[in-house]
């Protein structure tokens, strides 16, 4: 079945460490989309990508970082630099066109400890 | 500045009410309008709105859009407790490069 995997669901990170959040696709789109929503708040973009080996930043991208060099793979590190890490993070991917909806990963919620 | 801008941030009726939510966007390069329902984790996709005054139903669900207004709603008739979730509207635009952003939902709260 064709669909959009992030792993862990679970993560939790001590204050000053890096982490990387998995993201994998088999539905053969091009775009990706990395979005961190906290309690009561919408989804806020903080990378995107088109097209492999090429990723903008989003409205957030202050204190992480993307890399793209699979189109099947678009994993996100949180660095140490970002303040506030934890958050619920949400993965999606679409046609670059937009005449599909985007589609979902189940999310992995990060802690910092 | 472009952005998605979501009305009410939460709401609460009893089963059997009608809703009615609301989604204005301004957007360089609009594509499309998109609702999405989310429970506990990862949005599930309701419409997908392209084109201006075409309504889409699915169920007790339907949508709508107004290109000239930069507005859309998200009408649920007959509610339910299942129905309770946030309702999050996002709009795809952009030139060279697609964007995919977000408004900041709307709770909804469907009492028995």
């Amino acid at each position: 079945d064709g669909g959009i995997t992030q792993s862990p669901k679970y993560l939790f990170r001590k204050e000053g460490q890096n982490v990387t959040l998995s993201c994998e696709q088999n539905l053969n789109h091009d775009a990706m989309y990395w979005y961190r929503q906290d309690p009561g708040q919408g989804l806020r973009l903080i990378y995107y990508s088109q097209i492999v080996n090429d990723f903008q930043k989003g409205d957030i991208a202050e204190g992480y970082s993307v890399s793209r060099e699979k189109k099947e793979s678009f994993p996100l590190t949180v660095t140490s630099a970002q303040k506030n890490p934890t958050a619920f993070y949400l993965c999606a991917s679409s046609t670059p066109a937009g005449n599909t909806e985007a589609f979902f990963g189940q999310g992995t919620r990060l802690t910092v400890v | 500045e472009d952005k998605v801008v979501q009305s009410p941030l939460s709401l609460v009726v009893h089963e059997g009410d009608t809703v009615t939510l609301n989604c204005s966007y301004e957007v360089t390069n609009f594509r499309s309008l998109l609702w999405y329902k989310q429970e506990k984790k990862a949005p599930t996709f309701l419409f997908m709105l392209t084109s201006s005054g075409i309504e889409k139903k699915s169920g007790r669900l339907s949508s709508i859009l107004d290109k000239k207004e930069l507005f859309s709603i998200l009408n649920i008739t007959a509610t339910q407790t299942g129905d309770s979730a946030v309702y999050l509207c996002a709009a795809l635009y952009g030139g060279a490069t697609n964007k995919l952003i977000f408004g900041t939902g709307t709770l909804l709260a469907v009492q028995p």
